[in-house]
């Protein structure tokens, strides 16, 4: 089936740095892929949506020049955090849709742990 | 009103017990498309199911069974015969056009299973 790979799955950064996670489709063309923050016990919230191509759309309350996604091709979308501060530590996790996979095409990566000291 | 709510924060059963999870939606789409994930302590979603709003037909797959209710909104997941391994936050998600055809999660329910 298909398989999105996500990296780092953890990484501990320095107040101020920049860190870059990656999301690969593996064997799909992923047109589309959704980037969500996940904050401990609670659900995932959607950050924004990557278009390969073209812009990503942010949902409301998410600074786009803090998250700066890239979708530069049809298997990779990167998401990074600049500039990154203790209260960005959190789950991300990335999903790729699969159009020829229907409706059950929604494919999500493991995630990255991200902790910024 | 929340989109998809799972009112069932944390559920401990004992091995063998049967559970069901709630999952209660809103959508003013009459097409919409229902599913259940399943996120392990190491964090990845893994796909359950997926439903769409004109198919009411229950369904089982092994352990796992859901029933889908139109009428009172709900999609609830039932787990029988529990294992340790089932452990687990389980989310139930709404994607709709009224939602801009984006996946809306639940909050999620915490399972434990003891052994």
């Amino acid at each position: 089936g298909a398989v999105v790979s996500q990296h780092p799955s953890r990484v501990i950064c320095k107040s101020g740095t920049s860190v870059k996670i990656e999301c690969r489709s593996l064997d799909f063309q992923a047109t589309t892929m959704f980037w969500y923050r996940q904050f401990p016990k609670q659900s995932l919230m959607l950050m924004a949506t990557s278009n390969e191509g073209s812009k990503a759309t942010y949902e409301q309350g998410v600074e786009k020049d803090k998250f700066l996604i890239n979708h530069a091709s049809l298997t990779l979308s990167t998401l990074t955090v600049t500039s990154a501060h203790p209260e960005d530590s959190s789950f991300y996790i990335c999903s790729a849709r699969d159009v020829h996979a229907g409706l059950n095409g929604y494919t999500f990566g493991s995630g990255t742990r991200l902790t910024v000291v | 009103a929340q989109k998809v709510t799972q009112a069932q924060t944390e559920i401990s059963v004992v091995e063998k017990e049967d559970v069901t999870l709630d999952c209660v939606y809103e959508t003013r789409d009459t097409t919409y498309y229902l599913f259940w994930y399943k996120q392990p302590p190491s964090g990845e979603l893994v796909f359950l199911i997926r439903r769409n709003s004109f198919d009411e037909q229950n369904e089982i797959s092994g352990r796992y069974s859901w029933n889908f209710q139109k009428s009172t909104s709900s999609f609830n997941f039932t787990i029988t015969a529990s294992q340790v391994v089932d452990s687990a936050v389980y989310f139930c998600a709404l994607r709709s056009t009224e939602y801009g055809n984006k996946l809306v999660f639940g909050a999620g329910t915490i399972l434990r299973v003891k052994s």
